[in-house]
């Protein structure tokens, strides 16, 4: 059984900061890996997508990493800001309807 | 506009009440779903379609029954609500992953509270 894990649970780092976000899952065969924001009381917000036969993906301050083999992906956000403040979610797309979906990490960035 | 849409947005209701929410999407997918998140516990499938005469039920459908009225369109209902019921609910659609990128998009969500 697929199990996705985000470790830490929640982080806080003063503004300007360079942070890495964990994503962990339990079998590799995976389709694709998905990234999303989720502000408190709202949806889901895409953010990466990274299919499986790719080792990265980035988009302006965001990079998304897969390395299918040790099950892992990692989302890197570059000079993060306040705004960036949200909960941080990774989803493993294992089959044909399967998301299995983190727990998330809760991102606080201090001014 | 958004692209994935569900109303109401909020819903208090009392205990046995029968709830409806409306879920319609602008993306062109075939494939639909509901999920409630819950605090602690992340998101959980209730039912998914691939497309209008193909429903199943996903991890926890009990007490819930949903209809496909046209590609574009997914309610979720609640028969008989009850106090446990009370979460946060959203529709999303998706490409298939087999044949597309599978990416995977959301609706804003609709808080359900049952009294």
């Amino acid at each position: 059984k697929q199990e996705v894990t985000q470790i830490p649970a929640a982080l806080s780092v003063p503004e300007g900061e360079n942070l890495v976000l964990n994503c962990s899952f339990t079998d590799s065969a995976i389709y694709n890996l998905q990234w999303f924001r989720q502000d408190p009381g709202k949806g889901l917000t895409s953010l990466l997508l990274i299919q499986s036969s790719q080792r990265e993906q980035t988009s302006g301050r965001l990079n998304a990493s897969l390395d299918k083999s040790s099950g892992r992906s990692t989302l890197y956000i570059a000079a993060s800001q306040p705004g960036d403040s949200a909960t941080y979610l990774c989803a493993v797309i294992s089959g044909t309807y399967k998301y299995i979906f983190g727990t998330g990490t809760r991102l606080k960035v201090l001014a | 506009d958004a692209d994935v849409t569900q109303t109401p947005r909020n819903r208090i209701t009392k205990t046995g009440k029968r709830i409806m929410l409306e879920c319609s999407q602008t993306k062109g997918h075939d494939r639909m779903y509901w999920y409630r998140q819950d605090p602690g516990l992340g998101l959980r499938l209730i039912y998914y379609s691939f497309d209008v005469k193909d429903i199943n039920k996903g991890e926890i459908s009990d007490g819930y029954s949903v209809s496909r009225q046209a590609q574009a369109k997914f309610s979720l209902s609640l028969e008989s609500a009850i106090p446990n019921q009370t979460a946060l609910y959203f529709c999303a659609t998706s490409d298939p992953s087999d044949r597309g990128s599978g990416e995977l998009f959301f609706g804003e969500g609709s808080r359900l509270t049952v009294l």
